[in-house]
């Protein structure tokens, strides 16, 4: 496709529900990133891909949090039992390698909501 | 924890003026680059400098970096209503295996008053 794109845009849950967001990269791109962005604030480091296995995990911040990538391309990251405090827009970056001086390629945020 | 903290937190201007955000970061880097977000959606980027490079211009945009100070300022001249955004700096980071991530800050909320 043209950019990154995610899905869904919006997402509204029950506390304790599981939710999977979806995120399609640039085709090529061989790094992938996920972020979180709680409102009014920069952005949240959560993991990264390079291909498909996820070199650094550190920023989970729990084990609720879990995320997969497959056939180099599209990655789910899978939030178990929701809670309120994980409100915020997830986003998804791509570029073509995870490298020095790679400009990274946004998607447009899925927003979710922790009732 | 943040490696870039813009200043100011917000700044808001008339149209036409121009526009001033810093950056500072705290340990060493090999670029810094800039980002545009409008309404809390995806980050667009904008400029990248090495950490050779003292000053970058593209269009309206001058990025000069400092490593002595471990800061950065994105200059808009001429700035137009379009320009309303937040602004985020973000440094690499190298994790491990040959590769690096960017490390955001908190951004600086530009507001342009037609």
């Amino acid at each position: 496709g043209a950019g990154v794109s995610q899905s869904p845009s919006n997402k509204v849950t029950e506390k304790g529900k599981d939710v999977e967001l979806r995120c399609d990269p640039i085709s090529g791109h061989t790094a992938l990133y996920w972020y979180r962005q709680s409102l009014g604030q920069g952005l949240e480091f959560l993991i990264y891909f390079q291909g498909n296995s996820a070199p650094d995990k550190s920023g989970l911040p729990s084990d609720r949090f879990s995320a997969e990538r497959t056939g180099g391309s599209v990655s789910t990251l899978t939030i178990q039992r929701t809670q309120q405090e994980d409100s915020a827009v997830y986003l998804c970056a791509s570029s073509l390698l995870a490298v020095l001086y790679n400009e990274q390629f946004f998607g447009p945020g899925t927003r979710l909501t922790v009732l | 924890s943040q490696q870039g903290e813009e200043d100011p937190q917000a700044l808001s201007i008339q149209e036409g003026e121009n526009a001033t955000m810093n950056c500072s970061y705290k340990t060493s880097i090999n670029n810094l680059q800039w980002y545009r977000q409008n309404s809390g959606r995806g980050l667009v980027h904008l400029i990248l400098i090495r950490s050779n490079e003292r000053e970058k211009h593209s269009g309206r945009l001058r990025v000069t970096l400092d490593t002595s100070k471990k800061s950065s300022s994105l200059l808009i001249t001429a700035s137009r209503a379009a320009d309303t955004a937040s602004y985020f700096c973000a440094t690499d980071a190298y994790s491990g295996a040959g590769s690096y991530q960017l490390t955001f800050g908190k951004g600086t909320k530009l507001s342009v008053i037609p």
